[in-house]
């Protein structure tokens, strides 16, 4: 079955450290996305990507960065800047270009916590 | 800019009430409209969509009509069961828009048996 895999899905940080959440598509999306949901509020998008090798910032992106070096794969680090890192961390991909009438496709999210 | 405005939650009712939960959006151009649905832990799943105006979606006995005139997607489902619990999404995707999709801020609905 097509789908996004984000691994892990509970993951935990100490003060100061790097970590790297990961996420695979099988869907043969070019485009890919990340976004941060916090309890009881909306997503806010972090990166995206529309093609390999290529990517722009979203609306909250100080304190991450990704990279795309391959079609299938979107990894975001959450670096020592972001602050305030706790959050539901969505991966999703879709259909790209600029038709405005494909829907976005979700895995399953990471819970990332600080120690 | 693109904004997209749900009714604030929690919402309560109780197993075979009819659900109404209230949308509206501002976006330049002719947008295509979108609910999601996250439940419990996990990611968020397309519930439904309309593409243009006047368009109705429909899935799972949920169902929202696109009205450019009053610039809404309401959802409505004429009987809730307990399994419909969960947060939903109202979202919209602009042309020309490589981001493509504004979420609004969701609902939280839980519904009693």
């Amino acid at each position: 079955d097509g789908g996004i895999t984000q691994s892990p899905k509970y993951l935990f940080r100490k003060e100061g450290q790097n970590v790297t959440l990961s996420c695979e598509q099988n869907l043969n999306h070019d485009a890919m996305y990340w976004y941060r949901q916090d309890p009881g509020q909306g997503l806010r998008l972090i990166y995206y990507s529309q093609i390999v090798n290529d990517f722009q910032k979203g609306d909250i992106a100080e304190g991450y960065s990704v990279s795309r070096e391959k079609k299938e794969s979107f990894p975001l680090t959450v670096t020592s800047a972001q602050k305030n890192p706790t959050a539901f961390y969505l991966c999703a991909s879709s259909i790209a270009g600029t038709a405005n009438n494909q829907p976005q496709h979700f895995g399953d999210g990471t819970r990332l916590s600080i120690l | 800019g693109n904004s997209v405005t749900q009714m604030e939650g929690p919402v309560t009712l109780s197993e075979e009430a009819f659900l109404t939960i209230n949308c509206t959006y501002t976006a330049t151009g002719y947008p295509s409209l979108f609910w999601y649905v996250q439940y419990p832990g996990e990611g968020l799943q397309l519930l439904l969509k309309a593409t243009k105006a006047d368009d109705k979606g429909s899935n799972k006995g949920f169902e929202a009509t696109y009205r450019k005139e009053t610039t809404s997607f309401h959802l409505e489902k004429g009987s809730v069961q307990v399994s419909d619990s969960a947060v939903y999404f109202c979202a919209l995707s602009s042309p020309g828009s490589a981001r493509q999709l504004t979420f609004g801020s969701g609902t939280q609905l839980t519904v009693l048996p």
